[in-house]
């Protein structure tokens, strides 16, 4: 399994403003998820970080909104930019290796006001 | 894209019985396909998979069955326990893209 430290695990921020989330993995992984889960709601791929290139965006998410770096095989961040009160929710990092399961960070909750 | 449709939304059974849960997909490419376990305020957590090659697997008190043909894969939860009680999501998705696919969740209540 691998162990994920996922930060910070809740804010309360300003509409307008901008938050970074960032994902530490205990070991180097190719492919990193971020997930959005809106309250109630089960998850939704927000992108695929992958080190070393552009991360690629489901539908219904882009870039301004939630850009991402992947600078190295065990780190990302997810930047929550411009926020407004409709983002709040819990924003998931995730890993998984080739043929294995997927494990989570312990998520953060985001609250716009 | 892939779709996953989970049902029901809500189940409540009484401690002891079983607890049954169905999802469908429908991209044939999928191959993985596991379930996860969300507690009120804690991440979700894996609990059991199953990929293409097998149509079924057992762990203890819980159970996954999948058809291929069919694009469906069930949730099995036998002697139902309080502790049982909590979201349930399944999800499909294929070894090259990895990225999970979720069901909806069905929020499951175990009756002491």
């Amino acid at each position: 399994s691998a162990v994920i430290s996922q930060k910070p695990s809740r804010d309360i921020c300003q509409r307008g403003t901008s938050l970074t989330i960032q994902c530490q993995v205990d070991s180097q992984v190719t492919m990193m998820f971020w997930y959005r889960q809106q309250p109630g709601q089960s998850l939704t791929l927000i992108a695929t970080a992958n080190q070393g290139s552009e991360a690629t965006y489901e539908s219904g998410f882009v870039i301004d909104k939630f850009p991402i770096s992947r600078p190295n095989l065990t780190f990302s961040t997810l930047t929550v930019s411009n926020m407004s009160p409709e983002d709040s929710s819990i924003y998931l990092c995730s890993v998984g290796r080739e043929g294995t399961e997927a494990f989570f960070g312990q998520g953060t909750r985001l609250t716009v006001v | 894209g892939e779709n996953v449709e989970q049902h029901p939304s809500t189940l409540s059974v009484q401690e002891g019985d079983s607890a049954v849960i169905k999802c469908t997909y429908s991209d044939s490419a999928s191959n993985y396909f596991p379930w996860y376990k969300q507690e009120l305020g804690k991440r979700p957590q894996l609990i059991i998979d199953i990929r293409s090659n097998v149509g079924e697997k057992k762990d203890q008190r819980i159970a996954v069955t999948l058809n291929k043909t069919a694009k469906h894969f069930s949730l099995h939860i036998t002697e139902t326990q309080p502790e049982d009680s909590a979201v349930y999501f399944c999800a499909a998705s294929d070894t090259g893209r990895r990225a999970l696919t979720f069901g909806s969740g069905t929020r499951l209540q175990v009756q002491p």
